[in-house]
């Protein structure tokens, strides 16, 4: 069972280059999130999607972009790298079931480790 | 808004030492709540859950009931290992389609030999 795989799993880049984050999901998940990590702080929601198609905006996700063209992939893309962008990202996905809510259980990728210098 | 409560850390327990670590939601209707674990260097993964009022969460020693009428989940386990050594998140899943959850800070719990 693979689950939820996230592709580079560190990467350091320069301040103003770009890069796309990989997450692919092979349980057929109609939701799927991209979280950054920060030390001590928890988890920060900066983008989701409800189905391929459809993305919208989490709490934190100035100077990040997404994309959902199939319901496996949500390559998450950081335009100009800054060094506030420096974090542990995270790719989750859900299934989203109204009636059976135990369903609803986050699955997380490995993460990617990303530093902007 | 949808928030969740976690004691701070970090936690410090030598080996077979009880354990509690607080959690608690301000949220409206029944969510459903769920303690992740996070060990060292590795995405989060479920310990347990729980989707309504009284129901007892449990997995690997470890249990959480969720209380209505206090808005908790507290996670407990009797005789804790160094391997349980983690960063454990609270979260909830609201009810009414909402997809979005809510998680904790986190709190680290380190176990000495």
């Amino acid at each position: 069972n693979a689950g939820v795989t996230q592709t580079p799993k560190f990467r350091i880049l320069k301040i103003g280059q770009s890069m796309t984050l990989q997450c692919a999901q092979d349980m057929n998940h109609n939701y799927m999130y991209w979280y950054r990590q920060d030390p001590g702080m928890g988890l920060k929601l900066i983008y989701y999607s409800v189905g391929a198609g459809i993305t919208d905006k989490g709490e934190v996700p100035n100077g990040y972009n997404v994309s959902r063209s199939t319901t496996e992939d949500f390559p998450l893309r950081l335009e100009l790298a800054a060094p506030s962008q420096t974090s542990v990202y995270f790719c989750a996905s859900t299934q989203g079931d109204r009636v059976t809510l135990a369903k609803n259980i986050q699955y997380f990728g490995a993460g990617t480790r990303l530093s902007v210098l | 808004g949808n928030s969740v409560t976690q004691m701070e850390g970090p936690v410090t327990l030598s080996e077979e030492a009880f354990l509690t670590i607080n959690c608690t939601y301000t949220a409206t209707g029944y969510p459903s709540l769920f303690w992740y674990v996070q060990y060292p260097g590795e995405g989060l993964q479920l310990l347990l859950k729980a989707t309504k009022a009284d129901d007892k969460g449990s997995n690997k020693g470890f249990e959480a009931t969720y209380r209505k009428e206090t808005t908790s989940f507290h996670l407990e386990k009797g005789s804790v290992q160094v391997s349980d050594s983690a960063v454990y998140f609270c979260a909830l899943s609201p009810s009414g389609g909402s997809y979005i959850p809510t998680f904790g800070r986190g709190t680290s719990l380190i176990v000495h030999p």
